[in-house]
């Protein structure tokens, strides 16, 4: 069956490392993956998003990787800080199909 | 401008009552998409429109569950008979375009609770 799977629930990092948060996914062949970040009580913010042919994307503090042999992306936050602290979830699709499949998402807190 | 809006913010009601939730996208977009999220959880997927025809239901649990968006903007999703299991957040999102590469934006959702 197709599934997301984050690492970890819950992540704790020093303010000033690199965040890593893993998205691995089965029986899928997206065409995109994208990342959301989510404070409590609202709705998920679009982040970034990488397409299948991309092995690398930047953003700022950000950047993502996404590498289809291994089914993984990889979210990174380098010089992390306190107001990164959120829920980030990965959300892919399949060619041709609007319908966006969401992990459970990886709650980050960065600890001054 | 304005963001995606969703009415009530909360929602209280009785088992057995139908609820119908409102969503208000952003204007100008194709794409309105609506999700049910519990706590701890990704949203997951119930339906999708494209202006105001319905692309994808199959993510509505059951025949108690229907949406539509007549006139390509406003949409409402309506849960007849509600059941406790029914409880949960329930939130709209929309793009501009209706590809997967599409930014979906999200709103703040309502909160239903069935007694």
């Amino acid at each position: 069956s197709q599934k997301i799977e984050q690492n970890s629930e819950a992540l704790n990092i020093q303010e000033g490392k690199t965040a890593t948060l893993t998205c691995n996914y089965t029986n899928y062949s997206p065409a995109y993956l994208q990342w959301y970040r989510q404070d409590p009580g609202r709705g998920p913010v679009f982040l970034l998003l990488i397409r299948e042919n991309e092995k690398e994307k930047r953003k700022e503090r950000l950047k993502v990787t996404f590498d289809t042999t291994l089914k993984q992306s990889l979210f990174h936050i380098t010089a992390s800080q306190p107001a990164d602290s959120a829920t980030y979830l990965c959300a892919l699709d399949a060619l041709g199909n609007e319908k966006l499949t969401f992990g459970t998402g990886t709650r980050l807190t960065i600890i001054p | 401008g304005a963001g995606v809006s969703q009415s009530p913010r909360y929602k209280v009601t009785k088992r057995g009552q139908d609820v119908a939730l409102r969503c208000d996208p952003i204007s100008g977009h194709v794409s309105l998409y609506w999700y049910r999220q519990a706590l701890g959880q990704g949203p997951e997927f119930l339906t999708y429109f494209s202006y105001e025809a319905q692309q994808d239901k199959s993510g509505l649990p059951n025949d108690r569950f229907s949406a539509e968006r007549p006139e390509g903007s406003i949409s409402t999703l309506t849960i007849q008979r509600t059941e406790q299991r029914d409880s949960a957040m329930y939130r709209c999102a929309s793009s501009l375009g209706s590809g997967g590469w599409d930014t979906q934006y999200f709103g703040p959702g309502t909160r239903l609770t069935v007694l």
